[in-house]
């Protein structure tokens, strides 16, 4: 299948400070990217979506000034947690979107673990 | 609206028992279905997918047909390894949704050796 890296695998930060995931698609063009939210032992919970070149279309209740999202190109799309605060702690998961002829698979990145101390 | 609705685990089973998770459905359209499988501390994998009634998705021993009379997408497989143990997801996406995926709860699966 697909393959969909993230960086970085887990980061801890002040709160008040901001912290950027990468996202990347090794060997398709992701031309839609999707993040999503997992709280432990909980369900993933899409955020956000972003196409490349346009603006990421958010989820009702997703602050978009809070978590900005940049699809710049067909391999990769970065988050970017603003004024990162201890209730923005959680594990951050992004999905590709491949095109097929009649649906769309999505492959997803191992996961960023976020800690806001 | 559109939803999955999934078993509610853990479930906990010995190495070599028949697994079966149910996984049931609500959607608007004609939609695609996913299993997602989760191992402790990573994203999410590809397990297998059908994307028309009657299609059968299997992959490493495991299989899903999709039912539409019964709006249903069990997972299944003869027999489990400890290293099956994850979270499995159940998910759908419909064509005109740009490939959003909606997921079900997950069921945690723990099998004992």
């Amino acid at each position: 299948g697909a393959v969909v890296s993230q960086h970085p695998s887990w980061v801890i930060c002040k709160s008040g400070t901001s912290v950027k995931i990468e996202c990347r698609s090794l060997d398709f063009q992701a031309t839609t990217m999707f993040w999503y939210r997992q709280f432990p032992k909980q369900s993933l919970m899409l955020m956000a979506t972003s196409n490349e070149g346009s603006k990421a279309t958010y989820e009702q209740g997703v602050e978009k000034d809070k978590f900005l999202i940049n699809h710049a190109s067909l391999t990769l799309s970065t988050l970017t947690v603003t004024s990162a605060h201890p209730e923005d702690s959680s594990f951050y998961i992004c999905g590709g979107g491949e095109r097929g002829s009649f649906t769309d698979t999505q492959y997803f990145g191992p996961g960023t673990r976020l800690t806001v101390l | 609206g559109d939803s999955v609705t999934q078993m509610e685990g853990p479930v906990t089973l010995s190495e070599e028992a028949f697994l079966t998770i149910n996984c049931t459905y609500t959607a608007t359209g004609y939609p695609s279905l996913f299993w997602y499988v989760q191992y402790p501390g990573e994203g999410l994998q590809l397990l297998l997918k059908a994307t028309k009634a009657d299609d059968k998705g299997s992959n490493k021993g495991f299989e899903a047909t999709y039912r539409k009379e019964t709006t249903s997408f069990h997972l299944e497989k003869g027999s489990v390894q400890v290293s099956d143990s994850a979270v499995y997801f159940c998910a759908l996406t419909l064509y005109n949704q740009g490939g959003k995926l909606i997921f079900g709860q997950g069921t945690e699966l723990s099998v004992k050796p």
